[in-house]
């Protein structure tokens, strides 16, 4: 069974800039959730993605969005990059989504550094 | 709205000591709590989790949390660590529509041999 994936490993972008994150849920699984994690801070909820469908939304800005596939893979996609994007990016997926409370299982993250 | 609070940010214990981390979620609802752990150059992992039943709940390396209703909580419990427990700790809650987890800001535990 493979587990979550996400590329790049790193990044370093400039001010301004877009950037694309990319991950590969669990096999089996059709839901996933994108979270930012700041140095020194626990992660926080970006987006989920269900069946290719967006499921909800933390308390990001618009130029935050994203994409599901078919398969299941997603997208985060951050446009005109600011200083406080710089974050440890992660990715999370599982078995679906709703009142049930699936467990959640997360990649190693993308470090994405704004400068 | 919800969230979720960790009051320890910083724990420093000797091998053999026993573990407390807390954890106070502000949620009215149903919630679903969760403690994972991140070792170091490691994605975060599930240590252990509470959707419904016994309000104490065993989980992966000795680890336990006892999910206390009326006082919120729902603190993490080890009785006796090892230097392999040396990691980020993060308590975190679903939401009604379990679309979203919560998280608390984490409590780095340093165990020294």
């Amino acid at each position: 069974e493979t587990g979550v994936t996400q590329s790049p490993t790193h990044l370093i972008k400039t001010r301004g800039q877009q950037v694309t994150l990319r991950c590969s849920s669990q096999s089996g699984h059709n839901t996933v959730s994108w979270y930012q994690q700041a140095l020194g801070q626990g992660p926080q909820f970006i987006f989920q993605y269900y069946r290719e469908e967006e499921n909800g939304r933390g308390n990001f800005p618009p130029r935050f969005s994203g994409l599901q596939f078919p398969n299941y893979s997603s997208e985060l996609n951050v446009n005109a990059l600011e200083l406080d994007d710089s974050a440890l990016y992660l990715c999370a997926s599982s078995l679906g989504a709703g009142t049930g409370g699936y467990e959640q299982y997360f990649g190693p993250g993308t470090r994405l550094t704004v400068t | 709205a919800q969230s979720v609070s960790q009051h320890n940010h910083h724990v420093i214990l000797s091998e053999a000591a026993s573990l407390e981390l807390g954890c106070n979620y502000s949620y009215g609802g149903t919630v679903n709590l969760f403690w994972y752990v991140q070792y170091p150059g490691q994605h975060l992992q599930l240590l252990l989790k509470y959707f419904s039943g016994d309000p104490l709940v065993k989980g992966i390396k000795g680890f336990e949390a006892e999910f206390i209703k009326s006082k919120f909580s729902f603190n993490l419990r080890k009785p006796s660590v090892q230097w392999s427990d040396t990691a980020e700790y993060f308590c975190a809650a679903h939401n009604n529509a379990g679309n979203m987890l919560t998280f608390g800001g984490g409590t780095r535990l340093m165990v020294k041999p």
